[in-house]
């Protein structure tokens, strides 16, 4: 069936550092979309892009979505303790089914 | 605006207990709405989906069951609780955006 792989799992980074997670998908996708759950708390939805090569930000954070719609990053620069939290991925299939990734956990050291 | 409820925020069931859990969303009508299961650390589990009154497609088999009596009421229930029933449960709404309640940490002891 349809996946959606999210690497790393983990990543341990000093405050002040950057963190990018990555989704690539086995299909194409109709978009993708973005989830922050902090710790303890529900999945907050973050943004969605939906065309090729899309690009978006929000202050530090830099989305993009892959020319072929089956991959998207994350990438938050100068981490604060405030992005601790786990970032999800969820493609938008062609069957309108969103498929998750597994989720990647910004741990900052102390 | 659209508000989604769900409750109780936590439970503690012992084994062989019934479960029901409700989530009603307001401020929108005819959504699609979602059960997610959540284990510690882990990622989102789809258990259940409707996209209709009475309409219920179910994901994954196991001794969990959902109904949707009313438009905007999403119910998840057990008639039997196992211990590895104990995770986080998520009602979310939404059409292609997922939207989600404050969840329900079950512990089933």
């Amino acid at each position: 069936g349809q996946q959606v792989m999210q690497i790393p799992q983990y990543q341990h980074v000093q405050e002040g550092e950057d963190f990018t997670t990555y989704c690539n998908s086995s299909t194409t996708l109709s978009n993708i979309q973005w989830y922050k759950q902090r710790p303890g708390g529900h999945p907050v939805f973050l943004i969605q892009l939906v065309k090729s090569g899309e690009v978006k930000k929000q202050k530090r954070l830099t989305f993009q979505f892959g020319e072929a719609k089956k991959n998207s990053s994350l990438h938050i620069t100068a981490t604060q303790t405030t992005d601790v939290g786990t970032y999800f991925c969820a493609g938008l299939s062609s069957n309108y089914q969103l498929i998750w990734g597994a989720g990647t956990k910004l741990i900052i050291k102390p | 605006s659209q508000t989604i409820h769900q409750w109780p925020a936590t439970l503690v069931q012992p084994v062989g207990s019934p479960l029901s859990l409700e989530c009603t969303v307001e401020g929108t009508s005819n959504p699609n709405l979602y059960w997610y299961r959540q284990a510690a650390g882990r990622g989102l589990q789809l258990l259940f989906y409707s996209v209709g009154i009475g309409q219920i497609s179910s994901e994954v088999p196991q001794n969990l069951s959902a109904s949707r009596p009313q438009d905007r009421q999403f119910i998840l229930s057990s008639k039997k609780l196992l211990l590895s029933d104990s995770g986080f449960y998520l009602c979310a709404w939404g059409n292609t955006e997922a939207f989600f309640g404050q969840g329900t940490r079950l512990t089933v002891v």
